[in-house]
């Protein structure tokens, strides 16, 4: 099973909607969670942080569960300029700062 | 210009070469990170380095060399060169600090086809 597990989409959607992406951990030990964005050939950006609270910037609100192991990524009113790959990322608690990445899940977001 | 920056940016060879490829930056960050990414793999690191001198193998390390001689610069070797290290390979940077929570800033990449 992979550290970290998200659906590869893509996910088709129109301009304006909303989109959930998920993911899902499998080491209880983790200890930190990031969304990042990586564009076609581009380097990844961390998009935000996900912190138990769960937290909102702009469009886009990150969620944490820690009993279910499970993050989400919300986007509302996509814009064109979401088309991209969205990556979860998790960091193990005594790890230092070494990330494991999921896969990504690919949004195009459609006229 | 790019706070970080890798050298080449597309690199074809041929099995048993020896590559280097190079990464530099201008952020002030002590820990560097080196990275190759396959498609439905995802991002996996190789090497990284949290101070000059200081070498960590990461999950990927067999058939990599890595050198930090400075604080600005990491260098990651392929000795003898295969067809399955083709990959799209990726530097990174991060403070120190709170272990865990800082953000990794990523070089452009380097596309490498081995033949």
């Amino acid at each position: 099973r992979k550290e970290v597990e998200q659906d590869p989409g893509p996910f088709n959607v129109p301009e304006g909607a909303t989109v959930a992406f998920n993911c899902t951990y499998s080491n209880s030990a983790s200890q930190s969670f990031f969304w990042y964005r990586q564009d076609c050939r581009k380097e990844p950006k961390l998009l935000m942080s996900v912190y138990s609270s769960g937290n909102e910037d702009g469009r886009f609100t990150a969620q944490l569960n820690r009993a279910s192991q499970y993050i989400s990524l919300l986007i509302r009113d996509s814009k064109l300029s979401d088309s991209a790959t969205y990556l979860c990322v998790v960091n193990r608690r005594g790890g230092g700062n070494k990330l494991t990445f999921g896969t990504g899940t690919q949004l195009k977001v459609e006229l | 210009d790019a706070d970080v920056t890798q050298t080449p940016r597309n690199r074809i060879t041929k099995t048993g070469k020896r590559i280097m490829l190079e990464c530099s930056q201008t952020k002030g960050h002590d820990r560097m990170y080196w990275y190759r990414q396959d498609p439905g793999l995802g991002l996996r690191l190789i090497y990284y380095s949290f101070d000059v001198k200081d070498i960590n193998k990461g999950e990927i390390s067999d058939g990599y060399s890595v050198s930090r001689q400075a604080q600005a610069k990491f260098s990651l070797s392929l000795e003898s060169a295969i067809p399955n290290q083709t990959a799209l390979y990726f530097c990174a940077t991060s403070d120190h600090g709170l272990a865990g929570d800082n953000e990794q800033f990523f070089g452009p990449g380097t596309r490498l086809t081995v033949l």
